[in-house]
């Protein structure tokens, strides 16, 4: 699986969209991006994935590159309670390698009020 | 209803124990995990299996053993505790479907605490 690259720790003010980036350069055409998040004490939460295309859902939205190597989670309107450990995954379709989640050291976003 | 429940929540063990979490899904998935996170907080898969079967083996220790009796259940047994053992541990599952991608949902979360 590709590796990733994310940003140590981020800040955001309540209410402000919040961008989390994410390098993911050596990513090949099988592999999916997906993002989840670990809020304090408790277990990892899927936010959205994507392939090539942007997607949105309830939760955020992801933006990836022309060229795939690089993607955005983008969080609307960020609360207090999105304060959590960001991950940001390169995982290939399918499969029984499937759910095999190689999580890096991830984006600790803050949000302050 | 929790999708993924992990029992029990806090486990504290003197070293040389032997120790079982379990883990239960409700979700209909045919695939389940488990992960461990340590202390510098990296999570790190352990086992994985579907339908039953072990699919997933990442180097883990034998003194770790899953059990799967089936598909909704997948505990896990641990022989003689080592103070290294010490972590929080995850049970996730997914839908495991060759033609779309799915995600997976993770348990609460044991931390176990080796004295």
């Amino acid at each position: 699986d590709a590796k990733t690259t994310q940003p140590t720790s981020m800040d955001c003010a309540e209410g402000r969209a919040a961008n989390l980036p994410c390098n993911h350069s050596t990513i090949s055409g099988n592999e999916y991006v997906y993002w989840y998040r670990q809020i304090h004490s408790q277990g990892p939460q899927y936010i959205i994935h994507g392939l090539k295309n942007n997607e949105t859902n309830e939760m955020a939205s992801l933006i990836i590159t022309e060229d795939r190597k690089s993607s955005t989670l983008i969080l609307p309107h960020a609360t207090l309670r999105d304060t959590a450990v960001y991950y940001c995954i390169v995982n290939r379709s399918g499969g029984t390698s499937y759910g095999k989640l190689t999580f890096g050291q991830g984006t600790i976003l803050t949000v302050h009020p | 209803d929790t999708a993924v429940s992990q029992t029990p929540k806090y486990l504290v063990t003197q070293m040389g124990n032997d120790k079982s979490i379990k883990c239960e899904q409700n979700l209909g998935h045919d695939t389940m995990y488990w992960y461990k996170q340590d202390s510098k907080k990296f999570l790190k898969i352990m086992f994985s299996y579907n339908n039953k079967e072990l699919i997933i083996n990442e180097t883990v220790p034998n003194r770790f053993s899953p059990k799967s009796p089936d598909k909704a259940h997948l505990n896990l047994h641990i022989n003689s505790l080592e103070l290294g053992d010490s972590a929080v541990y995850f049970c996730a599952s997914s839908q495991d479907d060759l033609i779309m991608n799915t995600e997976a949902f993770f348990g609460q979360g044991t931390r176990l605490t080796v004295v």
